[in-house]
């Protein structure tokens, strides 16, 4: 148990809809980090969070925000959701926001458009 | 976001083998992780790298960051069946971390 949380495990939707999961980092860590793996594109970093501060923006799409709120956890909202956003989205933590400190990543959240 | 190549894809290995398996980058890394994830479950963190020319040890699992910054290798040793699953290196710059495709290990009792 890495000590991330994230609901819900399982999420299905049709297309058009809009959704949010939920992150709850480790305990002490400010930095929360958002990813989505899917079987054709991999392990994908969208965003991270540090301290409720957008620190750095990967390949997130402008239909999906996300944000930190001020105990720490960390919302993804997915709207007008397409096929293509089916997949598994991680929520990691790290103690702070340096490049180099480890992250640990929660159980994850299976997304599914119909 | 980088690329980093990761090879074997995929490998079958008999219990009590060693395994090898390694990443490489056309950039320069900070820092070198590996996960494994099994499936339905998030990544866990196995090794962390943060300095050129580091190994290090965690158990059956050394890891070592390359002199370059650009590529890091990952041995199993003695493998059993509870080694199963996919491993992931993952290289971290400018707070972003990117990760390879994977290998997938099987382990034939």
């Amino acid at each position: 148990d890495s000590g991330v949380t994230q609901t819900p495990k399982h999420l299905i939707t049709a297309t058009g809809q809009r959704v949010t999961l939920r992150c709850s980092p480790r305990s002490g860590d400010l930095s929360v980090y958002w990813y989505q793996q899917s079987l054709d594109q991999g392990l994908q970093f969208l965003i991270q969070y540090y301290n409720g501060e957008e620190r750095a923006k990967g390949n997130i799409l402008e239909r999906f925000s996300a944000q930190q709120f001020p105990d720490l956890h960390s919302e993804l909202n997915l709207s007008s959701l397409e096929l293509g956003d089916s997949a598994l989205y991680f929520c990691a933590s790290s103690a702070s926001g340096a490049s180099y400190n480890e992250q640990f990543f929660g159980p994850g959240t299976r997304l599914t458009v119909l | 976001g980088q690329q980093l190549n990761q090879s074997p894809q995929s490998m079958f290995i008999q219990e009590g083998e060693d395994v090898s398996m390694n990443c490489t980058s056309s950039s320069i890394f900070n820092t070198w992780l590996w996960y494994k994830q099994d499936p339905g479950e998030g990544p866990v963190l196995l090794i962390a790298l943060y300095k050129a020319g580091e190994l290090t040890s965690n158990g059956r699992l050394t890891a070592q960051f390359g002199i370059t910054r650009k590529d890091s290798f990952l041995n199993i040793s003695a493998s059993i069946p509870s080694d199963v699953g996919i491993y992931f290196c993952a290289g971290q710059a400018d707070y972003k971390l990117s990760f390879g495709a994977g290998t997938t290990v099987t382990v034939r009792a």
